[in-house]
């Protein structure tokens, strides 16, 4: 059993769609929580870090983390043609610059005009 | 400069030859991650450099080996190229008063 494990999709939404994207783990020490979002080509960027369990908003964007389930999951409203991208959950089992991330497989995203 | 550079962006090599990857970190991050990214896959911790020493590695055979210099910028080197060793090497830095890494877009490497 994978660590992380993600839903790889594709998934494919009509503009302005609520999406919701999930992740579940097994390691009981992760802390920290991270989603990346990942465009062709590119290297992952850094959407939204999350400490231990609850929710946090950044914009359209809900990460919420609910740890005794072992469950992660980040919201987008209203989404865009431009949120078309690999979505990637990542997690820690500590925190700062000398932490190891552990990545999910990602979910594919299309956003359709 | 801003952000995380990383050198070249595509390559090819023959199965057996040596690669060597650069990357340039960002501005005031002293700590450098190497990740590999297989195609479809999440990325996987190769090893992680903190002030010119290895400070951490994942499940990578000793012909995957590094290093930091300096001014905070690392190589990686791969020894003995497999096929399996085709994908998008992913360079991060950090500092220690960050959270998560910033990523560079990374060196797609094809062995053939």
């Amino acid at each position: 059993q994978k660590e992380v494990e993600q839903d790889p999709g594709p998934l494919s939404v009509p503009e302005g769609a609520i999406v919701s994207l999930n992740c579940t783990y097994s390691n009981s020490a992760f802390q920290y929580f991270m989603w990346y979002r990942q465009y062709s080509r590119k290297g992952p960027e850094l959407l939204m870090y999350t400490y231990s369990s609850g929710n946090k908003e950044d914009g359209r964007f809900t990460a919420q983390v609910d740890k005794s389930s072992k469950y992660i999951s980040l919201f987008i409203r209203d989404s865009q043609p431009s949120d078309s991208a690999t979505y990637l959950c990542a997690m820690s089992a500590i925190g700062g610059a000398t932490n190891k991330l552990i990545f999910g497989t990602g979910t594919l995203l299309a956003v359709q005009p | 400069e801003t952000g995380v550079t990383q050198s070249p962006t595509h390559l090819i090599k023959t199965r057996g030859q040596q690669v060597t990857l650069r990357c340039s970190s960002q501005s005031g991050h002293n700590t450098v991650s190497w990740y590999q990214q297989a195609l479809g896959q999440g990325p996987q911790f190769i090893f992680q450099y903190y002030r010119e020493e290895e400070n951490g590695r994942g499940n990578f055979p000793p012909r995957f080996s590094g290093l930091q210099f300096p001014n905070y910028s690392s190589e990686l080197n791969v020894n003995a190229l497999e096929l399996d060793d085709s994908a998008l090497y992913l360079c991060a830095s950090s500092s220690q008063t960050l959270y998560g890494y910033t990523f560079g877009s990374g060196t797609r490497l094809t062995v053939v």
